[in-house]
């Protein structure tokens, strides 16, 4: 079945550690991106990318980076430098006019 | 002022009501508009396309409005099954930029 996998579903980390949350899909989308979710907020984009190997800042890029060198894939990296990482993280991915985007099931990541 | 504005509630109605959300948009050139459901805990997905001329899929209709910049969402008939958080989404870019912005959601809450 075609769709958009992200792991895990859940993630702790610790103050000080960088972690890396995987987001893979297989529908052939050109465009993927990452969102953050805060309880009770909407969702805020952090990282996208249109093509591989090039990708564009959202409106919360400070503290996380993104690599796209499949296009099946755009992992996030959560850093450090990221004080308030503690949220519910998700990728979606869409065809190149942005239009229907389909999201995963989301990693919730907690600081420990 | 945000991109995507959206009165977040919660909506609370009795079973068989009728309610319709708004949602404002900042940028007239935006191309494209969906309203996404999302369930508590879970990744959101889409409801439905948002077209000029207005659309309907049951008992939802979606309707735009470009002079005044909004969207609206009116659901008929309400059952419990449709308490969830509904999110307006626009597409601000010309072309192929892909990048799609959510408003904060509004939540409904449907009372047997």
């Amino acid at each position: 079945d075609g769709g958009i996998t992200q792991s895990p579903k859940y993630l702790f980390r610790k103050e000080g550690q960088n972690v890396t949350l995987s987001c893979e899909q297989n529908l052939n989308h050109d465009a993927m991106y990452w969102y953050r979710q805060d309880p009770g907020q909407g969702l805020r984009l952090i990282y996208y990318s249109q093509i591989v190997n090039d990708f564009q800042k959202g409106d919360i890029a400070e503290g996380y980076s993104v690599s796209r060198e499949k296009k099946e894939s755009f992992p996030l990296t959560v850093t450090s430098a990221q004080k308030n990482p503690t949220a519910f993280y998700l990728c979606a991915s869409s065809t190149a006019g942005g239009w229907e985007a389909f999201f995963g099931q989301g990693t919730r990541l907690t600081v420990v | 002022r945000k991109e995507v504005e959206q009165d977040p509630g919660p909506f609370n109605v009795p079973e068989g009501a009728t309610v319709a959300f708004n949602c404002t948009y900042s940028n007239s050139a935006s191309q494209s508009f969906f309203w996404y459901r999302q369930d508590c805990r879970k990744e959101p997905k889409l409801l439905m396309s948002v077209y000029s001329s207005g659309n309907e899929d049951g008992r939802f209709t979606a309707q735009l409005n470009r002079a005044s910049q909004y969207i609206s969402l009116l659901i008929r008939d309400s059952k419990l099954s449709d308490s969830a958080t509904y999110l307006c989404v626009v597409n601000p870019g010309k072309g192929n930029t892909g990048k799609l912005i959510f408003g904060q959601g509004t939540t409904l809450q449907v009372k047997p």
